[in-house]
């Protein structure tokens, strides 16, 4: 069985310092790893994946996000935050053998503050 | 390249009326096709999915159902809309049975019932 929780329902952040989004995940298999981000009335956008190649994984916008196994996470980060940056992203987990059904985070409101 | 389609992009709808979202992709053949809601403040909630034409598995019990007429063509519908259907609705589509390959979402439709 999969899970995922999102540990932070809300960060504040001000404009120019570093981002962290809290992400804790369960899985029985060999998981795969999304960050995905939403802006308002929008669709979600893959930010990043991580799919047992690279633990420090890199994404688009200079985000990115390392796994680590032994502490079953994977949170998300930004040296620094941009104004645009402000959206809802969700952390999601897919395990090989089990089945391929994404589980979604809660999500987290990034607020950032100029 | 691959795009994906919902329409309406907004619905205000009377309680008891019915309903139909459409959702299509293009560029890419034997998609995995998903529904997802996501109501005021809340995380996504998967709706349906389907991985063939007249293939749909339910996720949760609801009013609430879904078609799948051609490879690329994902109908949800409802013949009573309630109150509790309001929400933003996302469809998404995916390749292959397997963990590692992202989700990618179409726009949405928000629904406000009245």
């Amino acid at each position: 069985a999969q899970s995922v929780t999102q540990l932070d329902s809300h960060v504040s952040v001000s404009e120019g310092t570093p981002v962290l989004l809290r992400c804790n995940y369960s899985s029985s298999y060999s998981p795969s790893l999304f960050w995905y981000v939403q802006h308002p009335n929008k669709g979600l956008q893959l930010l990043l994946k991580y799919t047992s190649a690279a633990t420090l994984v890199k994404g688009i916008n200079g985000f990115e996000a390392e796994f680590k196994k032994s502490e079953t996470s994977f949170h998300l980060t930004k040296p620094s935050a941009h104004m645009s940056d402000a959206a809802e992203y969700f952390c999601v987990v897919s395990e090989s053998g089990g089945s391929y059904i994404p589980t979604f985070g809660r999500g987290t409101s990034l607020i950032v503050h100029p | 390249s691959q795009t994906i389609h919902q329409w309406p992009a907004t619905l205000v709808q009377p309680v008891g009326s019915p309903l139909s979202l459409e959702c299509t992709v293009e560029g890419t053949s034997n998609p995995n096709l998903y529904w997802y809601r996501q109501a005021a403040g809340r995380g996504l909630q998967l709706l349906f999915y389907s991985v063939g034409i007249g293939q749909i598995s339910s996720e949760v019990p609801q009013n609430l159902s879904a078609s799948r007429p051609q490879d690329r063509q994902f109908i949800l519908s409802s013949k009573k809309l309630l109150l509790s259907d309001s929400g933003f609705y996302l469809c998404a589509w995916s390749v292959g049975l397997v963990s590692y390959n992202e989700q990618f979402f179409g726009p949405g439709t928000r629904l406000t019932v009245l």
